[in-house]
């Protein structure tokens, strides 16, 4: 079956601090990853997505992922975290001749002033 | 703003009635997609269409259902509504049916069941 796992409901790290927020997926044939940012009362909003060619995708606000085919991984990463970034986030994935986008449950990032 | 605009914000209601949710898409934008939100099932796809056609079903109820007009807006309607239908219900769009583009999404709609 398709999935898509955040395995950390929350993570927590320092303003300044390096931020990773962790993704893997299981989907058929090539992947096609997004990451979208929720803040409260919002509706998603679109950060990065892998469709093809570079592994290391750069995205807005500073964010950018890394596609590992071999791990199967999908991680979200920014090198300096703001306070403003703590939101929820989403990966997402869907694949060549799938019909629909699959979203993990949701890592809850907290940055600490 | 994303640019796709969702009607009503808040909707509360009783078991046992129907609601409609309205989507108006992005300028531009051919698809309309449909998620619910809720916190035991996570963000789950319900239903696509595209420049008026359905393109794809995912976990929709048959109680639900959805249409795209001409002018592109959508509406979801809700019938028979249970207690556990109460969950943020959100729209995107995006240009083509293709899932390689990035969809935008809408507000959402809160719909409560009492």
């Amino acid at each position: 079956a398709q999935s898509v796992a955040q395995p950390e409901d929350q993570v927590n790290v320092a303003e300044g601090n390096p931020l990773t927020v962790k993704c893997t997926y299981s989907v058929s044939g090539n992947p096609y990853l997004f990451w979208y940012v929720q803040y409260p009362n919002r509706g998603l909003q679109f950060l990065l997505k892998y469709i093809t060619g570079d592994n290391l995708v750069k995205g807005s606000y500073g964010f950018e992922a890394e596609f590992n085919k071999s791990q199967t991984s999908f991680h979200l990463k920014k090198p300096s975290a703001l306070v403003s970034d703590s939101a929820l986030y989403f990966c997402a994935a869907c694949y060549t001749g799938g019909f629909k986008t699959i979203f993990g449950a949701g890592t809850r990032l907290f940055v600490k002033a | 703003d994303s640019g796709v605009t969702q009607t009503p914000k808040h909707l509360i209601t009783a078991t046992g009635q129907r609601v409609t949710l309205r989507c108006s898409p992005r300028s531009g934008d051919l698809s309309v997609y449909w998620y619910q939100q809720s916190l035991d099932q996570g963000l789950q796809f319900l239903i696509q269409y595209y420049n008026g056609e359905e393109r794809a079903k995912g976990n929709i109820l048959e109680r639900f259902s959805a249409q795209q007009f001409p002018d592109l807006h959508s509406e979801l309607n809700l019938s028979s509504l249970e207690l556990g239908d109460s969950a943020l219900y959100f729209c995107a769009s995006s240009v083509s049916d293709s899932l390689r583009g990035t969809q935008y999404f809408g507000p959402g709609t809160r719909l409560t069941v009492l």
